[in-house]
């Protein structure tokens, strides 16, 4: 499984656009990008997946630049509710990525 | 449908107690998961199953034991639970195939006292 690098933590005001950074030096050519988002006292959700270019879903974008050595995922117009830890996770199950194991993720916090 | 269901949803425990943490998916998965996450904290693997029949170590297994006796049902275990395993923990199930999308379960609040 692929080592990532996050920012700990970010701020950010309500109706900003945020873009969190992930790198994975070592990402394999199997492997997938998948962001999740926790909420206090709640299990991560998925938030959004992605292997090159650009994906975009009613939650947010995911930014991957040719080399996939990084990529930004992203908030349009944030609210207090997007106020959250989010992790990115690198594998592929097929690949032998049978654990899914989190970093510290980034931790958003919105103001109003 | 239900998803990741764990059962209980919290629970108070005395040194040395033992008990045991169900969780059970609907979705016909072949993965599932036990992570502990302590307050401020991240996640941390304790234990996965690949199948019915099959577990394996993560991160932090010491002093936890599991059982996959059945594909929908990941049971975790605290032989002698100790004040360090005051924890929430949190099972997760994922699809098999060129993706990591995991679910989770809503947690289990334990404290060891």
């Amino acid at each position: 499984l692929a080592k990532t690098t996050q920012p700990i933590s970010m701020d950010s005001y309500e109706g900003q656009e945020v873009n969190i950074t992930c790198s994975h030096n070592n990402i394999a050519t199997n492997d997938y990008i998948t962001w999740y988002q926790q909420f206090p006292s709640q299990g991560p959700r998925f938030i959004i997946q992605g292997y090159k270019t650009k994906v975009t879903n009613e939650v947010a974008s995911l930014f991957i630049p040719a080399d996939r050595k990084s990529s930004t995922l992203s908030l349009p117009r944030v609210s207090l509710s997007d106020t959250a830890v989010y992790y990115c996770l690198v594998g592929d199950s097929l690949g032998g990525g049978n654990k899914l194991v989190f970093g510290a993720g980034t931790i958003l916090r919105v103001k109003s | 449908n239900a998803g990741v269901t764990q059962t209980p949803k919290f629970r108070v425990l005395k040194t040395g107690q033992s008990m045991t943490l169900l969780c059970a998916q609907d979705m016909n998965h072949e993965y599932m998961y036990w992570y502990r996450q302590d307050p401020g904290m991240g996640l941390r693997l304790i234990h996965y199953s690949v199948g019915e029949g099959t577990t394996a170590k993560g991160e932090v297994p010491d002093g936890y034991n599991v059982s996959r006796l059945k594909k929908q049902n990941f049971l975790l275990g605290l032989e002698s639970a100790a004040p360090s395993q005051t924890s929430v923990y949190f099972c997760a199930s994922r699809e098999v195939g060129n993706s990591d999308i995991a679910f989770f379960g809503q947690g289990t609040r334990l404290t060891v006292v």
